[in-house]
């Protein structure tokens, strides 16, 4: 089947500019989760939804960044006047549930470029 | 607090050789999940193993195998025989019971020459 998907592959966008990242998660999925990498370094966590609500949102750096999941299917990770130090590569992930059945799947992710 | 320390940032062998990546973890969970991701150069994590903290049996898995040792707080990876197709970055993550973040060490860049 179709694994855990992102768009775009690449955003370039201009410092004070508003962004979208789309993840869409394997089929069945309950649980989504966004992490950004940074060059050089592992994924850092962003924030993981349930369901349609965020379960667990303390990796969000500041309240520039929001994420949505209105469905419990897609979800949509906004950032609102971009600087320079978002630029990385946002990485999404889905598993089957949480605790036992926690197995992270992860998409191709978005590099996002912020001149 | 919880941390993953992967100290080897880069290893480098030559193909056939076996090699160890090393990954140290902090909780004070007694609940937990220990995993492995790769990630070759086309940049995508690909899932390899995931340990709960009551399994401390080692597994084997091909050419590789997990060493889970409580009393250390370690989960080493041992990829045997090595191949080029092996060159990539792992990941060593932890996640704790009443939260399903993963926690990532900084990885260490695995390069196999032929």
């Amino acid at each position: 089947g179709a694994g855990v998907s992102q768009t775009p592959s690449n955003k370039v966008t201009e410092k004070g500019k508003y962004v979208e990242l789309r993840c869409d998660p394997i089929s069945g999925h309950t649980a989504l989760y966004w992490y950004r990498q940074s060059l050089g370094q592992g994924p850092e966590f962003l924030i993981y939804f349930q369901g349609t609500g965020a379960a667990d949102d303390s990796g969000l750096p500041n309240d520039r960044f929001f994420a949505v999941r209105p469905e419990g299917s897609v979800s949509t990770l906004k950032i609102q006047r971009t600087e320079r130090g978002d630029s990385a590569v946002y990485l999404c992930a889905s598993s089957p549930g949480t605790g036992r059945n926690n197995e992270q799947f992860f998409g191709p992710g978005t590099r996002l470029t912020v001149l | 607090a919880q941390k993953v320390t992967q100290a080897q940032t880069e290893i480098s062998v030559v193909e056939k050789e076996d090699v160890t990546l090393d990954c140290v973890y902090e909780t004070r969970d007694t609940t937990y999940y220990l995993f492995w991701y790769k990630q070759p150069p086309s940049g995508e994590l690909v899932f390899l193993i995931r340990r709960n903290s009551f399994d401390e049996q080692n597994e084997i898995s091909g050419r590789y195998s997990w060493n889970f040792q409580k009393s250390t707080s370690s989960f080493n990876f041992t990829i045997t025989a090595s191949q080029v197709v092996d060159s990539a970055v792992y990941f060593c993550a932890l996640s704790e019971y009443n939260t399903d973040k993963l926690i990532f060490g900084t990885g260490t860049r695995l390069q196999v020459f032929p």
